[in-house]
């Protein structure tokens, strides 16, 4: 089974700040781990996405996240904030490369970016 | 652009109405997923199409939801007996199998009154 955790409902950053939204964990097999971000009224849009290659994925929009089994962590960065960061960003876990079935997404319940200018 | 495109956006119903939306997916992506998003959570999952094969459905897809994907192509889920509890926004995704990366469309937004 797979399951997230977002620590933090709420990250509130000065604009040109660091971003960091922290994600872990848990799949009994091995993953695959997704970001994605949720501007209001608006679907999902993937930023990036780790699926076993190199532990250190860089996304769009400046976004990196580093995969970390020993932690169990898939947290995301960004050196700089923008205004146009303001949103609502997920971590998802599915099954990776021996995913079976419908391998769909296991979401956390999301981070909510406020960047004050 | 042709991304994954979701009919209607937003939906206002009586409780007790029979709803009906609309995903129409990335061409010649095989799978098509549901997932339904209450306020403040994350997407949970409901189905899982592979072509016209619906090969899952959540727990919490009750016997008052049903989903089709004809042909393959676009899907329809539809809530019959609506209730307030139904309330929320439905997301449709479709993927290629690659990695398994899903592209969401832009939902539809439920209300219940």
């Amino acid at each position: 089974a797979q399951s997230v955790t977002q620590l933090g409902s709420h990250v509130s950053v000065s604009e040109g700040a660091l971003v960091l939204l922290r994600c872990n964990y848990s799949s009994s097999v091995p993953p695959y781990l997704f970001w994605y971000v949720q501007y209001p009224n608006q679907g999902l849009q993937l930023l990036l996405k780790y699926t076993s290659a190199a532990t250190l994925v860089k996304g769009i929009n400046g976004f990196e996240a580093e995969f970390k089994k020993s932690e169990t962590s898939f947290h995301l960065t960004k050196p700089s904030a923008h205004m146009s960061d303001a949103a609502e960003y997920f971590c998802a876990v599915s099954e990776g490369p021996y995913q079976t079935g419908a391998n769909n997404l296991f979401f956390g319940t999301g981070t909510r970016l406020t960047v004050i200018p | 652009d042709t991304g994954v495109s979701q009919n209607p956006r937003h939906k206002i119903t009586k409780r007790g109405q029979n709803v009906t939306f609309r995903c129409d997916p990335i061409s010649e992506h095989n799978r098509l997923y549901w997932y339904r998003q209450t306020l403040g959570q994350g997407p949970e999952f409901l189905t899982y199409f592979q072509n016209e094969a619906q090969l899952e459905k959540s727990r919490l897809l009750s016997d008052r939801f049903s989903a089709e994907r004809p042909k393959g192509s676009f899907s329809t889920l539809e809530i019959q007996r609506t209730e307030q509890g139904d309330s929320a926004m439905y997301l449709c995704a479709s993927s290629p199998r690659t990695y398994n990366e899903q592209f969401f469309g832009p939902g539809t937004r439920l209300t219940v009154l």
